[in-house]
C-alpha cells in the first residue's frame, strides 16, 4: 500500500495564479483532511471531508476550495494564489474521526511570489 | 475559545527521560493525540488517550487527566533519532493542534 500520496511535491506560483493539489489514499478511509503548516507552527485545518461527496470548512478555509468526488481522492484548489498562502500543505486520512489516527502524506511545499 | 498550550522547546540528554506537557481548552472533548514530526517530514501518529490514565507503547507513554484538561507525553531512554517536534492534538468538535514542542537531544 502506498498510504497517502500528494502531488506535486513542490510548486512555485505567481500571485493570482491558480492550482490544484491532489491527495490520494489507498486505505479505504472515510475521512480526509487538508492542513497547512507555516514555519515553526502547528497544523491548521483548512477543509475536511467525512465521506465521498461531502466537504466541510476547517479553521482557515478562506482562499481555498475542495472537492471529494471519489472516496480515495481529495483535491485542494487555490483559485487566486496570494503570498500569504506560501506554506507546506499536508493531506491526511483516517478511518474513524474520533480515534484520530491520521495518516499523513509527504506534503507539498508551495511558494507564492 | 479553543486552545492548546505546549512548551516550544525542550532539551534533554541522550538516555534520559523527558516529559512534554499539553494543556487544552476546547468545546467538547473526545481525546488527546500525540504526533511526531521530523524536520522536513510528515507528522506520524504516536498515541491517543480518550480516557484518564497512562497509555504505554514501548519507550513512549502518554497520560491524560480530563478533569485537569491536561496530558503529557513521556519519552524514555532517549535516542538521537527522537530529536523532532512533538504535537498534541485535541479532538473536540474539531481537531485542534498545538504549536508543537521541539525536542533537542544532546549526546
Amino acid at each position: 500500500n502506498a498510504g497517502v500520496t500528494q502531488t506535486p511535491k513542490f510548486r512555485v506560483l505567481k500571485t493570482g495564479q491558480s492550482m490544484t493539489l491532489l491527495c490520494a489514499q489507498d486505505m479505504n478511509h472515510e475521512y480526509m483532511y487538508w492542513y497547512r503548516q507555516d514555519p515553526g507552527m502547528g497544523l491548521r485545518l483548512i477543509h475536511y471531508s467525512v465521506g465521498e461527496g461531502t466537504t466541510a470548512k476547517g479553521e482557515v478555509p478562506d482562499g481555498y476550495n475542495v472537492s471529494r468526488l471519489k472516496k480515495q481522492n481529495f483535491l485542494l484548489g487555490l483559485e487566486s494564489a496570494a503570498p500569504s498562502q506560501t506554506s507546506v500543505y499536508f493531506c491526511a486520512s483516517s478511518g474513524q474521526a474520533r480515534t484520530d489516527t491520521q495518516y499523513f502524506g509527504p506534503g507539498t511545499r508551495l511558494t507564492v511570489l | 475559545g479553543q486552545s492548546l498550550e505546549q512548551p516550544s522547546e525542550v532539551t534533554a540528554v541522550e538516555g534520559a527521560i523527558v516529559q512534554i506537557n499539553c494543556t487544552y481548552q476546547t468545546s467538547g472533548f473526545y481525546g488527546l493525540s500525540w504526533y511526531q514530526q521530523h524536520d522536513g517530514g510528515a507528522p506520524t501518529f504516536l498515541s491517543y488517550n480518550a480516557l484518564d490514565g497512562l497509555e504505554e507503547t514501548g519507550r513512549f507513554s502518554s497520560f491524560l487527566s480530563r478533569s485537569d484538561s491536561y496530558g503529557y507525553l513521556l519519552l524514555q531512554e532517549l535516542q538521537m533519532k527522537d530529536s523532532a517536534s512533538y504535537f498534541c492534538a485535541v479532538r473536540g468538535y474539531q481537531l485542534i493542534w498545538g504549536a508543537g514542542t521541539k525536542l533537542i537531544i544532546k549526546p
